[in-house]
């Protein structure tokens, strides 16, 4: 079955320091999605994506945080000089028709900052 | 306004016997789907519910949606040890403006005691 893969599983980062998560969705998929789940916290949406450009955004997603596209096949979550608070799980999803259609996320990147 | 509330915030029950989990929303949604984490990892796709569906099978799963009352339940028959996880619910609708994010619910912890 078609997955959605998020790299590095784990990443640890000093505090101030940019990271760069990576995603790549399922191949024909056309949407795609950040979202983030602080440890003992809901999930939270993050930002959509689609055509090459950000369909919706959160008030988390300030300007600390940047998505891009770079090719036809990964999909990035840029956080710049991060905080502790930044600290959790960041999930990667696609959707091959957007809503109301279903999701399928990725196995997350858990993203501790010190 | 919060959306997506799972009741109760924790269930601990025996091996072998049903697990009832309940959903409740606020605004019109388009579909409804139940996901399932494993403590600390991904969020895994167990099932979608449309708007204009009242039931649905998947297994061991049972999910109903009454949107007269705004609310879903997840039933998880037979449950075994390797059922023992979170479970979120999730709503994919309008809010406000929003139509690409999912509103999720703060879940449900079940332990299955062997």
């Amino acid at each position: 079955e078609p997955e959605v893969t998020q790299t590095p599983s784990h990443q640890v980062t000093q505090m101030g320091q940019e990271v760069i998560l990576r995603c790549v969705p399922i191949s024909n998929h056309l949407y795609f999605y950040w979202y983030r789940q602080i440890l003992g916290q809901k999930v939270e949406f993050l930002v959509s994506f689609y055509n090459n450009e950000i369909s919706e955004k959160s008030e988390i997603f300030d300007d600390q945080f940047s998505v891009e596209r770079p090719d036809g096949s990964n999909f990035t979550l840029k956080i710049r000089s991060t905080k502790l608070e930044d600290s959790a799980m960041y999930f990667c999803a696609s959707s091959e028709k957007g809503p109301p259609y279903g999701y399928t996320f990725g196995s997350g990147t858990r993203l501790t900052v010190v | 306004s919060q959306q997506g509330e799972e009741d109760p915030q924790a269930l601990s029950i025996q091996e072998g016997e049903n697990a009832t989990m309940n959903c409740s929303y606020k605004t019109s949604i388009n579909n409804l789907q139940w996901y399932r984490q494993n403590s600390g990892r991904g969020l895994v796709h167990l099932i979608l519910i449309r708007s204009n569906e009242r039931e649905k099978h998947s297994g061991r799963l049972r999910v109903t949606l009454d949107t007269s009352k705004k609310s879903s339940s997840l039933l998880i028959t037979a449950s075994r040890a390797a059922d023992t996880a979170s479970y979120f619910c999730a709503t994919d609708g309008r809010m406000r403006d929003s139509n690409y994010q999912l509103i999720w619910g703060a879940g449900t912890k079940l332990i299955i005691k062997p």
